[in-house]
């Protein structure tokens, strides 16, 4: 079965809103979740580490004011993109790493077109 | 300087032959790990096969086996006995130690592979 979850797993806005994204694990806690995107036809580029109970790590060029990342619990962690714009629209994908193997799960995407 | 290369943007294959799908990675660090994963047309990462950078022997899943080279520094995956349901985006990741302990997966541009009859 899934072991990780995500919701939606498509959204359009308007230009200027805001749109949270859910990452949840379903089979063990997480403590470090991860947070892609990918532009079709392109591999996934690492945003941001999302690390429970402390603040996320962005990645170069990564502006941690437009994405928000909030790892509330052990089990979820949640992406805002503030304010988005059409160059927004992408691919967003959460992973997280099973501490009892060495396997690192992906959740099913979320599609975002910003209009 | 890019740290996992997959030099076939894309690749065919007849149904039911074997096919390899080329990896080659830079790390500095002695204990990593190395995945591939699949990626259909539905967007999902579906996980493969998994080789630690200590595991003497290369690791095999089903159809999917990692052919291990350290020297080399390449982490082919051979898939034998292609399917027509093979056909999607194939990366190769690599996951390393950073500061503070936290593993930083990264991964490769991808491979297209399609499976014809």
């Amino acid at each position: 079965g899934a072991v990780v979850s995500q919701h939606p797993s498509w959204v359009i806005c308007k230009s200027g809103t805001s749109v949270k994204i859910e990452c949840r694990s379903l089979d063990f806690q997480a403590t470090t979740m991860f947070w892609y995107r990918q532009f079709p036809k392109q591999s996934l580029m690492l945003m941001a580490t999302s690390n429970e109970g402390s603040k996320a790590t962005y990645e170069q060029g990564v502006e941690k004011d437009k994405f928000l990342i909030n790892h509330a619990s052990l089990t979820l962690s949640t992406l805002t993109v503030t304010s988005a714009h059409p160059e927004d629209s992408s691919f967003y994908i959460c992973s997280l790493r099973d501490p009892a193997s060495r396997t690192q799960y992906f959740g099913p995407g979320t599609r975002l077109l910003v209009l | 300087a890019q740290k996992i290369t997959q030099t076939q943007p894309g690749m065919f294959v007849q149904e039911k032959e074997a096919v390899t799908l080329d990896c080659t990675y830079d790390t500095s660090d002695q204990s990593y790990g190395l995945f591939w994963y699949k990626q259909p047309s539905s967007g999902e990462m579906i996980f493969l096969i998994y080789q630690g950078s200590y595991d003497e022997q290369n690791a095999t899943e089903g159809r999917y086996s990692l052919n291990f080279q350290k020297a080399r520094k390449s982490a082919n995956l051979v898939i034998s006995a292609s399917q027509l349901g093979d056909s999607a985006m194939y990366f190769c990741a690599m996951r390393e130690s950073a500061s503070g302990g936290s593993y930083i997966p990264t991964f490769g541009r991808g491979t297209s592979l399609i499976v014809h009859p």
